[in-house]
């Protein structure tokens, strides 16, 4: 079975880097493709990015250049790298599988001093 | 970007009643391959989305068939035919035709 679970700090300064992991089990991220989305207080849901099974990435264009995708294929992990947050990037994350057919608990971040 | 219009915003449905949801998007989700990619996902209280439906009417493994998915295009319904106490949450469609991909604002399905 394919599972996704996220993990990171829940408490980002303004200002400073955000960073998160998709521990991926059951499937390797060397086939398909991996996302990350974010919910914010409220219902509004935004598709962030992925990473492809060769390591190439597509953002949205609404993150310009803040955002970042990684993966260490040894771990069978992906991340997230968001840059310079706000307290506007206060949301619920969670990575899933680009067919959104497998998704992660989600982790809670608070943009916050 | 694809803006996808979803209403209602909620939804107040008695058990074994029918309910449906609509999704409008700006521009036709039919994409180069002739697929249409959208989605419908559903969100319980506490717990991460789950897909419904994919490829406007293609039921996920496990999902019952009181759940059924239309349209072409740019429009698009969910349907339940009869609700159960387990289909409350917050419904989403979302379209992974167009970069980048985009979501509906959600409809709030509850008890009546």
């Amino acid at each position: 079975e394919v599972q996704l679970q996220e993990s990171g700090p829940g408490l980002v300064k303004p200002s400073q880097s955000l960073s998160l992991t998709c521990s991926v089990t059951g499937y390797s991220i060397t086939s398909n493709y991996w996302g990350w989305i974010r919910k914010f207080p409220g219902n509004k849901m935004e598709w962030m990015g992925y990473i492809s099974y060769s390591g190439s990435t597509s953002y949205n264009p609404s993150l310009k250049s803040r955002i970042s995708i990684t993966r260490d294929t040894s771990k069978n992990q992906f991340f997230l790298q968001l840059n310079s947050v706000t307290t506007e990037d206060t949301a619920t994350y969670y990575c899933a599988r680009w067919t959104f057919d497998y998704w992660g608990q989600g982790v809670m971040v608070t943009v916050s001093s | 970007d694809v803006v996808m219009t979803q209403t209602p915003v909620s939804l107040s449905v008695a058990i074994g009643q029918p309910a449906s949801i609509s999704c409008k998007s700006s521009q036709s989700l039919v994409g180069t391959s002739g697929k249409t990619y959208l989605n419908w996902l559903l969100q319980r209280p506490g717990q991460s989305p789950k897909r419904l439906i994919y490829l406007v009417s293609k039921l996920d493994s496990g999902i019952p068939d009181r759940f059924s998915g239309s349209g072409s295009e740019t429009d698009f319904t969910l349907k339940i035919s009869r609700v159960e106490a387990d289909d409350l949450g917050v419904y989403y469609c979302l379209q992974g035709t167009h970069f980048p991909y985009t979501f509906g604002a959600g409809t709030k399905l509850e008890l009546k």
